[in-house]
């Protein structure tokens, strides 16, 4: 589906501890982007990168940082994991043509503990 | 700040049933709007994209429209089937295209 890949699909963390998440695609696009999902509150912006090394905050960036060092890999790192980060985290990359249609991966179900 | 609101929040309709899905945001300078259909515990699947030069988009039994200027869109689904069951998502791209803003989505159940 469009080359998006994200791992792990699932992960069970302590609380405290660092977890990167991973988004890999294989199709060049410039724009990628992490979600995260939770009931009550949809879908909600992390970060975004418009390309390697190009990144930037979404609408709930605090305890998450990102990397993109390759066009191909965004990493979306949790510093020290908390219980509030429990939740479903969807990469997705935008068409580089128009008419720019965004595609999502399959998720991360992220559970910390 | 752009905000998108999706109503009903659930639908339960029977089978044969055609139904409206509406959506509406705030800001009218958008680039495009975008459709998605998720199932339970999985990924989301676009399912249309409407420009903002566009009123309507459709593909097989659903149209989704566009009216820009009042901030509304609507998917229309026609004949229903109980594997139309799933949640549906508006989301828009605003006007710089850095990134997709959703609404909570319209959870539908198509009985049999």
């Amino acid at each position: 589906d469009a080359g998006i890949t994200q791992s792990p699909r699932h992960k069970v963390t302590e609380t405290g501890t660092p977890v990167t998440l991973r988004c890999h695609q294989t199709e060049n696009h410039r724009y990628m982007y992490w979600y995260r999902q939770d009931p009550g509150h949809g879908l909600r912006l992390i970060h975004y990168s418009y390309g390697v090394k190009d990144t930037d905050k979404g609408e709930v960036s605090d305890g998450y940082s990102v990397s993109r060092s390759k066009t191909e890999d965004f990493l979306l790192t949790l510093e020290s994991a908390t219980s509030s980060q429990t939740s479903v985290y969807f990469c997705a990359i935008r068409g580089n043509e128009g008419p720019y249609g965004y595609t999502f991966g399959s998720g991360t179900r992220l559970t910390v503990v | 700040k752009q905000e998108v609101t999706q109503i009903p929040a659930a639908l339960s309709v029977p089978e044969g049933e055609n139904l409206v899905l509406n959506c509406s945001f705030t800001d009218s300078a958008i680039y495009n709007l975008q459709w998605f259909r998720q199932d339970p515990g999985k990924g989301l699947t676009s399912l249309l994209l409407i420009q903002s030069s566009q009123r309507e988009q459709t593909s097989g039994r659903l149209n989704a429209s566009l009216d820009k200027s009042s901030g509304r869109s609507t998917l229309y689904i026609a004949a229903s089937q109980p594997g139309d069951s799933a949640t549906y998502l508006c989301a828009v791209d605003n006007q710089a295209g850095t990134a997709l803003i959703f609404g909570k989505g319209t959870t539908l159940s198509v009985s049999s």
